[in-house]
């Protein structure tokens, strides 16, 4: 079975440090990862994409993730917190082995304080 | 703007009821996909189409139904219900069905039985 687990249901940094949102998977075949933001009453925005090519993905607005095989992890990060960063996260897995479909995690509620 | 647009954006209507949520995907994708958002169940994945047929099923309940038409707009169609039906439904769509393809995701239909 392919799952997605975040770590932390509740994230909260100062503006201007570091962010970090922390996503292990399990997979029974290579994965195709992703990262998802949703801010308050909007849809799902891709904030990046991992597809067996280099481990390390830079996203929109300043935002990576790893790709750690030996750890089935692929965190995100970003240098320097932005207020506009608060917002929903989805770390998200794909069923490669059975059509295309995402199977999220329940993801993580980022608050940047001032 | 993903370019991925649902109708309707608000949708209230009684226990017992049946309605139809509509999708239309980027121009040029050929894959379709509805999600459901709900504070208990997180972010399900409900079904998937390809080119007008059914590519992959999640968790959809058998009084919901979907459709890929041949101009390729998808609609979403809701029988008899429940309470705990009232969710965010998710349109996306990508331009194939296959691992790595990115999915765009629409604003969603905010569905309440009441």
């Amino acid at each position: 079975a392919q799952s997605v687990t975040q770590l932390d249901s509740h994230v909260s940094v100062s503006e201007g440090t570091p962010v970090l949102l922390r996503c292990n998977y399990s997979s029974s075949y290579s994965p195709s990862l992703f990262w998802y933001v949703q801010h308050p009453n909007k849809g799902l925005q891709l904030l990046l994409k991992y597809t067996s090519a280099a481990t390390l993905v830079k996203g929109i607005n300043g935002f990576e993730a790893e790709f750690k095989k030996s750890e089935t992890s692929f965190h995100l990060t970003k240098p320097s917190a932005h207020m506009s960063d608060a917002a929903e996260y989805f770390c998200v897995v794909s069923y490669s082995n059975s059509g295309y479909a995402l199977n999220f995690g329940k993801g993580t509620s980022l608050l940047v304080t001032p | 703007d993903s370019g991925v647009t649902q109708t309707p954006k608000h949708l209230i209507t009684a226990t017992g009821q049946r309605v139809t949520l509509r999708c239309s995907p980027r121009s040029g994708d050929l894959s379709v996909y509805w999600y459901q958002q709900s504070l208990d169940q997180g972010l399900q994945f409900l079904i998937q189409y390809y080119n007008g047929e059914e590519r992959a099923k999640g968790n959809i309940l058998e009084r919901f139904s979907a459709q890929q038409f041949p101009d390729l707009h998808s609609e979403l169609n809701l029988s008899s219900l429940e309470l705990g039906d009232s969710a965010l439904y998710f349109c996306a769509s990508s331009v194939g069905g296959q691992p790595g393809n990115t999915i765009y995701f629409g604003e969603g239909s905010w569905l309440t039985v009441v």
